[in-house]
């Protein structure tokens, strides 16, 4: 099993709404990772937790909250998110030891900020 | 930062040709990986490469890591119409210090298939 699930596929919100979205995996990765791509350009790296740890914060707004309650979880939680925000979120996951490995990504969270 | 050029950006050609994108870089990374995406849905994993000089297949896709660590290409051979997508090469730099754990991307090759 090489999935990574990410729910809802689709989120419309508003700037002042809280939301949240999910990433789960059961593939024994210890490595979490949230990207954000827009049309036609590459994924752009937001958070790594090793270890259900934040190692890697990619200086992104505090709008933008992660949180991994265990090692098969990840969540990104939204709150004041501008237009601008809108865009393909992606979890995608990976072994970690003895060092990093290749990265599965799930299908994505269509964002649109109204 | 690190940068990753990506080559070429995209490609037109006919259903049955062979394909070649390659990816350059100013850092030395210890593995490479090449990724398609379909429109709306997130990348898929074609190849990883862990090993300077390893020449890797997956069915009718072949990639190498370059000798340098800079580099590395993917080959498509009798491409489909299916291939149709953009295309990421990605590395990893070497283990240690705040960047561990980081991919970084090319741009991206869009590679359009007419059958």
């Amino acid at each position: 099993d090489t999935e990574v699930t990410q729910t809802p596929k689709h989120l419309v919100m508003g700037m002042t709404n809280k939301k949240s979205l999910k990433c789960e995996q059961h593939m024994g990765h210890r490595a979490m990772y949230w990207y954000k791509q827009k049309a036609k350009k590459p994924p752009e790296l937001m958070f790594v937790y090793s270890y259900e740890k934040l190692s890697i914060n990619e200086s992104v707004p505090s709008r933008f909250s992660p949180e991994c309650p265990n090692s098969s979880l990840l969540n990104l939680h939204l709150h004041a998110l501008q237009p601008e925000d809108s865009a393909l979120y992606l979890c995608a996951s990976s072994y970690s030891i003895p060092s990093f490995t290749e990265a599965f990504f799930g299908q994505g969270t269509r964002l649109t900020v109204v | 930062g690190q940068q990753l050029n990506q080559s070429p950006q995209s490609m037109f050609i006919q259903e049955g040709e062979d394909v070649s994108m390659n990816c350059t870089s100013s850092s030395i990374f210890n593995t490479w990986l090449w990724y398609k995406q379909d429109p709306g849905e997130g990348p898929v994993l074609l190849i990883a490469l862990y090993k300077a000089g390893e020449l890797t297949s997956n069915g009718r896709l072949t990639a190498q890591f370059g000798i340098t660590r800079k580099d590395s290409f993917l080959n498509i051979s009798a491409s489909i119409p299916s291939d149709v997508g953009i295309y990421f090469c990605a590395g990893q730099l070497d283990a240690g210090g705040t960047s561990y754990g980081k991919l970084t991307f090319g741009q991206g090759t869009i590679l359009t298939v007419h059958p």
